[in-house]
């Protein structure tokens, strides 16, 4: 089975700085898709980016990136300019390439990042 | 926003008593999902369905049904509940390419 570590239970960061959240996953299959989500303190999951595993390039949006390390199973989300609505709670998650039946996320527990003024 | 709505948004309810849980789509999804969060637990799958009468349990299903008789319509029932079933509620949709949605959570507390 499937599963997601974030080892990192709370981070803090100053705005305007770069902050960096772990994640690792262990799994045995070669494609898969990851997938990084936000939940402020309103409680919604906002998607914040995705990766394919079978494209070497990181996913980039805005001033999200990732680190993406196929053969250490690792998967990192980079936050630039850090800015106070950055504030949430951070999941990773982690779906099996095939759809249907087999598509539900696995997640980790999260990373609640605070991000002073 | 992929037009996912949960109602209710807060319910309490006493031991033993039913409840109903009620999740809406307005994008004609195929996959939709109901996860429960528990905090030190992430989310965690319940039940699934593939279409309209097609549904599945996950990872933490003892206790909860559902049930899909029109695509837009996703219901997660507690039988009876437990307080071990207070929790946060998430229903998603799936698209059809790969990524979830969710929509905001139904907080129930069961006394």
């Amino acid at each position: 089975a499937q599963t997601v570590t974030q080892s990192q239970p709370e981070m803090s960061v100053q705005e305007a700085e770069t902050v960096t959240l772990s994640c690792t996953y262990d799994t045995s299959e070669s494609d898969y898709y990851l997938f990084w989500y936000k939940q402020p303190p309103s409680r919604q999951m906002i998607l914040v980016i995705r990766q394919e595993a079978y494209k070497q390039q990181n996913a980039t949006e805005n001033r999200f990136s990732v680190n993406f390390q196929k053969a250490a199973k690792s998967f990192s989300l980079k936050i630039s300019d850090s800015q106070l609505g950055d504030a949430a709670m951070y999941f990773c998650a982690y779906r099996r390439f095939y759809g249907g039946s087999q598509g539900n996320l696995i997640f980790g527990k999260g990373t609640k990042l605070s991000v002073k003024p | 926003d992929a037009g996912i709505t949960q109602s209710p948004r807060h319910k309490v309810t006493e031991t033993g008593t039913p409840v109903t849980l009620r999740c809406h789509q307005t994008e004609n999804h195929r996959y939709m999902y109901w996860y429960r969060q528990d905090p030190g637990h992430g989310l965690r799958l319940i039940h699934y369905s593939y279409g309209v009468k097609d549904t599945d349990k996950g990872e933490v299903s003892d206790g909860y049904s559902v049930s899909r008789s029109k695509t837009e319509d996703f219901l997660l029932t507690l039988e009876s509940a437990t307080s071990s079933q207070t929790s946060v509620y998430f229903c998603a949709i799936g698209t059809s390419g790969y990524e979830q949605y969710f929509g905001p959570g139904t907080r129930l507390t069961v006394t």
